[in-house]
């Protein structure tokens, strides 16, 4: 079966500090990736996505994330991290099977400190 | 850009009752509409696909007769938690894009927190 598999569960980091949050995903076949995040209180937006071209993508807020299809990885990272980054963060694949359909990962928390 | 939109936002009900959630699409239509549940400190989970003019297709171990699902017109889907009881307290998102950009990430909705007392 299809699944997403976010390792870091609580990342706690320090203003400035460098951020890299781990995704693999399982499934051989045609995908699309994605990172939403999820702030306090609020609902998930799109951070960034992957759906063909170059491996490297950037999003908004300075994140990018890197797909290496041998590795079935897709980290999202960023350089130096903001106290307003603390936030929910999901990583996402559309896989297509019969339909369409998007699997979640377990999501990571992360809390910046100041 | 994609709105969709959710409500209630906040139901409470008894247990036994039943409970209609829906979903809109604002600006564009959707064939597809996903629903999801979020539990607390955990992931979304995929209920089920949500497909207007035909039936629902369900995830594994999702009940199908317990949450109903009807996308009766190309904005609207609705969940019907019916017969709730405490255990389906949740939080429910719904998720679309328009036909043809769910590769560029689906919009979703603020979600309803489901209440069974």
């Amino acid at each position: 079966a299809q699944s997403v598999s976010q390792h870091n569960h609580h990342v706690i980091l320090s203003e400035a500090a460098s951020l890299e949050l781990g995704c693999n995903y399982s499934y051989g076949g045609t995908v699309n990736l994605f990172w939403y995040v999820q702030y306090p209180g609020q609902h998930l937006q799109l951070l960034l996505k992957y759906f063909s071209g170059d491996p490297l993508v950037k999003g908004i807020k300075g994140f990018e994330a890197e797909f290496i299809k041998s590795k079935f990885s897709f980290n999202l990272r960023k350089p130096s991290v903001q106290w307003s980054d603390t936030a929910e963060y999901f990583c996402a694949v559309n896989v297509y099977s019969s339909a369409s359909k998007i699997i979640f990962g377990s999501g990571t928390r992360l809390s910046i400190r100041p | 850009g994609a709105v969709v939109s959710q409500h209630p936002s906040r139901v409470i009900c008894k247990s036994g009752t039943s409970v209609k959630i829906e979903c809109r699409s604002l600006d564009f239509q959707a064939t597809t509409m996903f629903w999801y549940r979020q539990f607390p400190k955990k992931s979304l989970m995929l209920m089920a696909t949500s497909n207007e003019g035909s039936k629902a297709t369900y995830e594994q171990g999702v009940e199908k007769d317990k949450f109903l699902i009807n996308h009766a017109s190309l904005t609207l889907s609705t969940l019907t938690v019916t017969s709730a009881h405490p255990e389906d307290s949740s939080f429910y998102i719904c998720s679309a894009a328009p036909p043809g950009q769910g590769d560029y990430g689906y919009t979703f909705g603020s979600g309803t927190r489901l209440t069974v007392v």
